[in-house]
């Protein structure tokens, strides 16, 4: 089955700062792969997401890369701010008929004011 | 539109007994799944069910199971609690039975002592 690796799993950054959460996955038939975040005691909810004919999108200060060849893709977040603040899951969708989702195991991002 | 809607939100039960955790989905969506959350597992799918069919299944033991109801809502089920149950069990909605947008609910967040 798909397998997703995220890393790091605690990130912490001073405002205004850069973010970058990686994760891998395993099953080359994955095909999409949604971002979400989950502030402390609220539901997760989709900030991006991108499919396997795109290899970037932006959506203000988050963006997205996918490399299909290296099988990893990438989160973005410039000029951070303290909202920032929440836990980040990357998940893949692996094709064929199995709309099961794979989620990475989360990163904990900390926006120092 | 309405959100999400589960309960209870917080339950107690103790080992050997059992649960039953009720999911509402947002109007007009068919797919609903459920997760299993727990602190440095990240999100761990159970099962999907769309149009009262059990779709996909996660790696979860038999003591987990769920059902859809012809309105979409859905139930999911834990027999013979074990300690290792205790989590934040979130059920999501999805509009279409591809990939997209999960929609989640606050969750209801399971104590087994």
């Amino acid at each position: 089955g798909e397998n997703v690796e995220q890393h790091p799993s605690t990130l912490s950054v001073q405002e205004g700062d850069s973010a970058v959460i990686k994760c891998t996955y395993s099953d080359s038939a994955s095909n999409y792969f949604p971002w979400y975040k989950q502030e402390l005691g609220k539901r997760p909810q989709l900030i991006i997401d991108i499919r396997s004919n795109v290899g970037e999108k932006k959506d203000q200060r988050i963006a997205v890369t996918l490399n299909k060849t290296a099988k990893h893709f990438s989160l973005h977040i410039t000029e951070t701010q303290p909202e920032d603040s929440a836990v980040y899951f990357c998940a893949a969708y692996a094709s064929g008929g199995s709309y099961i989702p794979t989620f990475g195991r989360g990163t904990s991002l900390i926006v120092h004011p | 539109k309405a959100g999400v809607t589960q309960t209870p939100r917080y339950l107690i039960k103790t080992r050997g007994q059992q649960v039953t955790l009720s999911c509402s989905p947002i109007s007009g969506h068919r797919s609903v799944s459920w997760y299993q959350q727990t602190p440095g597992q990240g999100l761990q799918f159970l099962f999907e069910y769309f149009s009262e069919t059990q779709r996909n299944k996660g790696n979860f033991p038999g003591r987990f199971s769920g059902r859809q109801f012809s309105n979409s809502r859905s139930e999911m089920n834990v027999s013979t609690l074990e300690l290792g149950d205790s989590a934040l069990y979130l059920c999501a909605s999805s509009g279409t039975q591809n990939t997209g947008e999960l929609f989640f609910g606050e969750g209801s967040r399971l104590t087994v002592l």
